[in-house]
This record gives structure tokens, C-alpha cells and sequence, in this order.
């Protein structure tokens, strides 16, 4: 299985919004509302952020959402702040019962 | 809320095979639906899910690994367990145990060096 693809890196500026890309495949991204979004601090474990392509969890700020399209997803953080500066990951289930991550986009806020 | 925690060794020489366990606090390994996963991280890289074990018994692999990896659960110990043989550099990183789908909770991670 090949990793999703991710840009490796984006930036923003406090206040403005991102979008985070991470394509995949019909045998992934494609087939299934299974995709989520990780975000990861240095030196941290992953924080679950986005699942099921659009759902936050309990306690993760309205100001990050999801979306997808065809074999694309994408993560979109609005009104940016400074801790939102980390590495984000997508993830996806697949058609052999696998998952798969996305390379890592390092978010850098300016 | 549930917790996990890796612990093993971590320094693995190069042919021998690499043992983690994720100790599960806060809630039973066998209660509920829940997939018991592990992943890990070279340094600097990005993650790679490894596999996973769901309390009906059934284990999926990353194809890459298959040949090499065991995941498995001692439930009187409410613990899961990774092995993965025949290693070399490229598999030193650091490896995270994992609950739920997605994957909601995490392990601290531990790093595992594989050298001689």
C-alpha cells in the first residue's frame, strides 16, 4: 500500500485559514468515509482531531474541519493560532483492511 | 479515561526480533468493540500504521510487515503485544500503541534503536 499524499508543507498567518490536501486512491480515500486527521506536536504523540472524514471529537476547537472529494480529503483550520503550528497527518482505511498515513504536512504559522 | 503505555527494550540488535507491550489502565482490553493497534515513527518521518488486533480475535497487518510482525493481547494482563522479527536499522523509531477507529488514544511512544 502507498502512502496518501500530502503537501509537506503549508503556512498561514494568525487569523487566516488553511487547507491541508491528502490524496489517495478508490482503494482508500476514495471507498470509504474513513479518513482522518492527526495533529502532532514535537516530541508528542498524535492527537486525534478529525474522524470520519468530517467529525471532530470531544474537546477539539470548532476551528478545524473536514471535507472530501472523490479521492481527496482535506483539513481546513480556520482563524489560526500560533498552537496550531505542528505536523498533520491523514489516515484511511482501505480495501485490504489496512490503514494508511499520509506523509505529514508541517503546518508553520508565520 | 483509558490509558496506554509501551514499555520494552530499547536497544535491538540487528536479525533478532523486536517485543513491546502496551499496557491498557482505565478500562478492560476485552471489553467493548476495540482495535489495539500499533504504529510507529522513524525519526523525522512520518507514521506507519504496523497492525492491529480486534477483541473478536482477528489481527490485519501492513503488507510490508506481514512477514515479520505478531500482534496479540494477554487479556488476564489487559496488555497487547508487538513482535517483529528479523529487524534492522531501518526499523528504528518510535513506536506508538493505539486504541479505537480511528485512533483516539494514544501510548506515549517509545523509542526502539536497532543496533549492534
Amino acid at each position: 500500500q502507498s502512502a496518501l499524499t500530502q503537501p509537506a508543507s503549508v503556512s498561514g498567518s494568525p487569523g487566516q485559514s488553511i487547507t491541508i490536501s491528502c490524496t489517495g486512491t478508490s482503494s482508500d480515500v476514495g471507498n470509504y468515509n474513513f479518513v482522518s486527521w492527526y495533529q502532532q506536536h514535537p516530541g508528542k504523540a498524535p492527537k486525534l482531531m478529525i474522524y470520519d472524514v468530517s467529525n471532530r471529537p470531544s474537546g477539539v476547537s470548532n476551528r478545524f474541519s473536514g471535507s472530501k472529494s472523490g479521492n481527496t480529503a482535506s483539513l481546513t483550520i480556520s482563524g489560526l493560532q500560533a498552537e496550531d503550528e505542528a505536523d498533520y497527518y491523514c489516515s484511511s482505511y482501505t480495501s485490504i483492511s489496512t490503514w494508511v498515513f499520509g506523509g505529514g504536512t508541517k503546518l508553520t504559522v508565520l | 479515561q483509558v490509558q496506554l503505555q509501551e514499555s520494552g527494550p530499547g536497544l535491538v540488535k540487528p536479525s533478532q526480533t523486536l517485543s513491546l507491550t502496551c499496557t491498557v489502565s482505565g478500562g478492560s482490553i476485552t471489553s467493548g468493540s476495540y482495535y489495539w493497534t500499533w504504529i510507529r515513527q522513524p525519526a523525522g518521518k512520518g507514521l506507519e500504521w504496523i497492525g492491529r488486533f480486534y477483541t473478536s480475535g482477528t489481527t490485519n497487518y501492513n503488507p510490508s510487515l506481514k512477514s515479520r510482525v505478531t500482534i496479540s493481547v494477554d487479556a488476564s494482563k489487559n496488555q497487547f503485544s508487538l513482535e517483529l522479527s528479523s529487524v534492522t536499522a531501518a526499523d528504528t523509531a518510535v513506536y506508538y500503541c493505539a486504541r479505537g477507529r480511528p485512533f483516539g488514544n494514544w501510548g506515549q511512544g517509545t523509542l526502539v534503536t536497532v543496533s549492534s
